[in-house]
């Protein structure tokens, strides 16, 4: 079945950077882009960015612009978002989800089931 | 950044009840709009996409309409399982996300 597997929680101090992992399964990884969500404790949901499987462009919030990048590794239908200089308002779950749009960011039909990270000194 | 607005913020309501969100875009977004349903720590499930089209498994108790502006997503009647946080999302432009509308029990 179709399927994101995302990696496990972190704990960062502030200043530091996470990567997250999200692999795909049951789907041609390329015909599909993927966005990035976050969720801060008792929050709504926040788009952080999208890239596409095909060819790996992306389109990033511009909060997050210059924090952020996201990247895809075909040969292992795995997607990565890596956030740097971290703050504590960064604490969050971090979802991966399969984007139907190839061109900037759509809506998600398939979710991981969340990467919690937690900042904190 | 296109704002999304929905109301009202909580809706206490029982099992059979007819339910009614709504979502308002801070400018037009054609037909470019989804809804979502979250239980708690669990991971958003796609429920209505386009506005209006119901995505594969999701029951027909669950409908969506609107355009432009203003769209709204219809319990037709409210089951056990629906008790649960739900979310509009505009993909006009860059996506983003209503602020949530909680439906409890009454």
């Amino acid at each position: 079945q179709v399927q994101l597997v995302q990696s496990g929680a972190e704990v960062k101090k502030p200043g530091a950077s996470v990567k997250v992992s999200c692999k795909a399964s049951g789907y041609t990884f390329t015909n599909y882009g993927l966005s990035w969500v976050r969720q801060a404790p008792g929050q709504g949901l926040e788009w952080m960015g999208w890239t596409s499987a095909y060819n790996g462009n992306t389109n990033y919030a511009q909060k997050l612009q210059g924090r952020v990048t996201m990247t895809t590794d075909t040969s292992t239908s795995t997607a990565y978002l890596e956030l740097r200089s971290l703050r504590s308002d960064d604490t969050a779950v971090y979802y991966c989800a399969r984007d139907e749009n190839q061109v900037l960011g759509g809506h998600m039909d398939v979710w991981g089931r969340g990467t919690t990270v937690t900042v904190s000194s | 950044d296109i704002q999304m607005t929905q109301s009202p913020s909580t809706l206490s309501a029982s099992v059979g009840d007819r339910v009614t969100i709504t979502c308002r875009a801070s400018q037009s977004i054609s037909s470019w709009l989804a809804w979502y349903q979250q239980k708690p720590g669990k991971a958003p499930n796609l429920l209505i996409y386009k506005a209006s089209s119901l995505e594969s498994g999701v029951p027909s108790r669950f409908s969506g309409s609107g355009s432009g502006t203003e769209f709204t997503l219809t319990i037709s009647s409210l089951q056990p399982d629906d008790f649960a946080t739900y979310y509009c999302q505009q993909y006009n432009s860059y996506p983003t996300f209503g602020q949530g509308t909680k439906v409890e029990i009454k």
